[in-house]
């Protein structure tokens, strides 16, 4: 069974305030992802991460930065949230393996910026 | 340019009988699929995968097609119950590129009515 956290479920939040969305996992495993996902749309990769110290940034630019300090925590940060960073994320965990990459996803953020 | 297409936003079927979710790509590098389900407030939940060297694979009521060719993918649902009601998700990567990056479509939302 996949244990993976986020932190909040929900949030609303005003204009020009810096945010931490929290994701963690209990499963060890190496690969860590954020997606950003509007309603009726797929799925965008922002950032990802395959160990400890290493991230890299997805194929949607996004404001948003990360850090991997530890292999479970992956926490995602807005300096200065605007409206039009309004949308679901979620993060993501997949183990190393030569047979597969399946993903377990988190149970999403809903972050409203009004 | 999308890479992974579900060109049927929506999908009705009646209890007990069939559902036929699709997706198409255009990346002949894509060697891995999946499909993912995903309840709203949730995040997405594996679902089923195939390798592009099968061209049909089997989990209880679930079955996927891969038509390569046809750069054609089909998720079955025999029978349909009430609780598949869900937005489904296909999903793509190239592995053999090196990449474990997954690729989304836009999402189907299957409803099955009593």
């Amino acid at each position: 069974e996949a244990d993976i956290y986020q932190t909040p479920r929900y949030l609303v939040i005003g204009t020009g305030k810096k945010i931490t969305l929290e994701c963690s996992q209990t499963m060890g495993h190496d690969k860590m992802y954020w997606y950003q996902q509007d309603p009726g749309m797929e799925l965008h990769l922002i950032h990802y991460s395959y160990g400890v110290n290493s991230t890299e940034k997805g194929d949607l630019s996004s404001e948003s930065t990360v850090s991997r300090i530890r292999t479970e925590h992956f926490p995602l940060t807005l300096e200065s949230a605007r409206p039009s960073h309004t949308s679901q994320y979620l993060c993501a965990s997949s183990p190393t393996s030569r047979y597969y990459n399946e993903q377990f996803f988190g149970p999403g953020t809903r972050l409203t910026v009004l | 340019d999308q890479q992974v297409k579900q060109n049927s936003p929506s999908l009705s079927v009646q209890e007990g009988r069939i559902s036929i979710l699709n997706c198409d790509y255009t990346n002949s590098m894509f060697d891995y699929f999946l499909w993912y389900k995903k309840y709203p407030a949730e995040g997405p939940t594996f679902l089923i995968s195939i390798s592009s060297i099968k061209d049909k694979n089997e989990d209880g009521r679930f079955t996927v097609f891969l038509n390569k060719s046809a750069k054609h993918l089909s998720l079955h649902i025999v029978p349909s119950q009430p609780g598949d009601s869900a937005v489904y998700f296909c999903a793509a990567s190239a592995r053999q590129g090196g990449s474990e990056k997954l690729v989304f479509g836009k999402g189907t939302k299957l409803t099955v009515n009593p």
